[in-house]
């Protein structure tokens, strides 16, 4: 079964430069989200996205951006890249149906995960 | 905000025995998901269970089995028969159904060790 597909798997930048992750959902999930796990720490939300809208936002710099294109792949841009971006980004996606008040969503499938290190 | 605790920083079982992880959380919502994830040395999230709050019966899965109590808003994961693949760090993880898209919310993980 296709599963979620992250890119690169590995990225070493140096500080001040630029990275860009991307992330291809399973087909026809229409959720996507970013989390980011430091050494040691459990996954912190950065962004998520729902038919190509920001559907909810965590504790993410203002430096870093994402969004998510017709095609449901998603990219993740950082900028003026620090030695604390150093982790490991996660892309998870979802199948979420929304109605009304309400959805329900099948469980996050997450990807492998792109090791950023920052030098 | 919703939070979640793992109050177990690391468990240790020996082989073929069980293993309890403890996990509770805070919530105002009514209905809500829970789950818990395995990342192993890999460090790719697996899916482990899955439970809807507003099912009573408790989720199942091979050798893994949750007891859920929601008004005292515990989630435990209960690893049967364990074995050296077991050997983990599980997060315990929420997620409220309110809106399309809401985030995972992660507990800080307990690291399981597997003595053969």
């Amino acid at each position: 079964a296709a599963g979620v597909i992250q890119s690169p798997r590995h990225l070493i930048k140096e500080k001040r430069e630029t990275a860009t992750l991307k992330c291809y959902p399973i087909p026809r999930h229409d959720t996507v989200y970013w989390y980011q796990q430091g050494p040691g720490q459990d996954p912190q939300f950065l962004i998520s996205f729902y038919e190509k809208m920001q559907s909810d936002k965590g504790s993410i710099p203002d430096r870093f951006s994402a969004q998510q294109f017709s095609d449901y792949h998603s990219e993740l841009n950082m900028s003026s890249l620090e030695l604390g971006d150093s982790a490991l980004y996660f892309c998870a996606s979802s199948l979420d149906k929304w109605w009304g008040q309400q959805g329900a969503t099948y469980g996050y499938t997450f990807g492998s995960g792109t090791r950023l290190t920052v030098v | 905000a919703q939070t979640v605790t793992q109050s177990q920083p690391e468990m240790s079982v020996q082989e073929a025995e069980t293993v309890t992880l403890s996990c509770t959380y805070d919530t105002s919502e009514s209905d809500y998901y829970l789950f818990w994830y395995k990342q192993p040395p890999s460090r790719q999230m697996i899916l482990v269970i899955r439970q809807e709050a507003y099912k009573q019966q408790n989720a199942t899965e091979n050798r893994f089995s949750v007891n859920f109590q929601k008004a005292a808003k515990s989630f435990s994961l209960k690893i049967s028969d364990s074995q050296l693949g077991d050997a983990a760090m599980y997060f315990c993880a929420y997620r409220g159904i309110k809106a399309a898209g809401n985030k995972l919310t992660f507990g800080g993980g307990t690291r399981v060790l597997v003595k053969p």
